[in-house]
């Protein structure tokens, strides 16, 4: 069965500044995606970026992109030049068969002005 | 753009009730779903469905069922309402780029 994981609880970020969040996740399978998710205080839960296994190139979208290591099974999103709009619940997730998400616990981001 | 509604942003029921809650989706979307999001433990998978009348049990389903007569509909349902059912209750559909898209969530308080 596949599994996501994220090991930060809680980051933290100034403004302006970089941040990484981790997550790495098991499968057996070779062609799969990733996706980053982001729930703001609100609750209403967007989509961020996405992955597709096998694409080697790594995904970016404005100033958020992804490490994707495939063989390390790694999938970190970076956030460059944090905004405070950036402050959210940030999960990870892995598209399983039928659609079904399996998600990671999450990472609190907080950004500092 | 894709809209999921979700009836109710908060709910209080009684132990032993029946609780509805119901997601609506504009996009004819085939695939919809219930997860329940819990602190510390993400967003865990109750039922899908993959088209009208169909369903399937996610990673938690004691203690719910589900009802899908319409495209557009996907109704959680809780037979007997108890306390550790209490938490937040998201639905979402799946479009052709397999982005979910999340209605606003259900905080659904049993006392």
């Amino acid at each position: 069965a596949q599994t996501v994981t994220q090991s930060q609880p809680e980051m933290s970020v100034q403004e302006a500044e970089t941040v990484t969040l981790s997550c790495t996740y098991d499968t057996s399978e070779s062609d799969y995606y990733l996706f980053w998710y982001k729930q703001p205080p609100s609750r209403q839960m967007i989509l961020v970026i996405r992955q597709e296994a096998y694409k080697q190139q790594n995904a970016t979208e404005n100033r958020f992109s992804v490490n994707f290591q495939k063989a390390a099974k790694s999938f970190s999103l970076k956030i460059s030049d944090s905004q405070l709009g950036d402050a959210a619940m940030y999960f990870c997730a892995y598209r399983s068969w039928y659609d079904k998400l399996i998600f990671g616990t999450g990472t609190r981001l907080q950004v500092f002005p | 753009d894709v809209k999921v509604t979700q009836s109710s942003r908060y709910l209080v029921k009684r132990t032993g009730e029946k609780v509805f809650l119901e997601c609506v989706q504009d996009m004819d979307h085939e695939n919809m779903f219930w997860y329940r999001q819990d602190p510390g433990l993400g967003l865990r998978l109750i039922y899908f469905s993959y088209d009208v009348k169909m369903k399937e049990k996610g990673d938690i389903p004691e203690g719910y069922s589900v009802s899908r007569e319409k495209k557009e509909r996907f109704s959680l349902i809780l037979e007997s309402a108890s306390t550790n059912q209490t938490s937040m209750y998201l639905c979402a559909s799946v479009g052709m780029s397999y982005e979910q898209y999340f209605g606003p969530g259900t905080r659904l308080t049993v006392t």
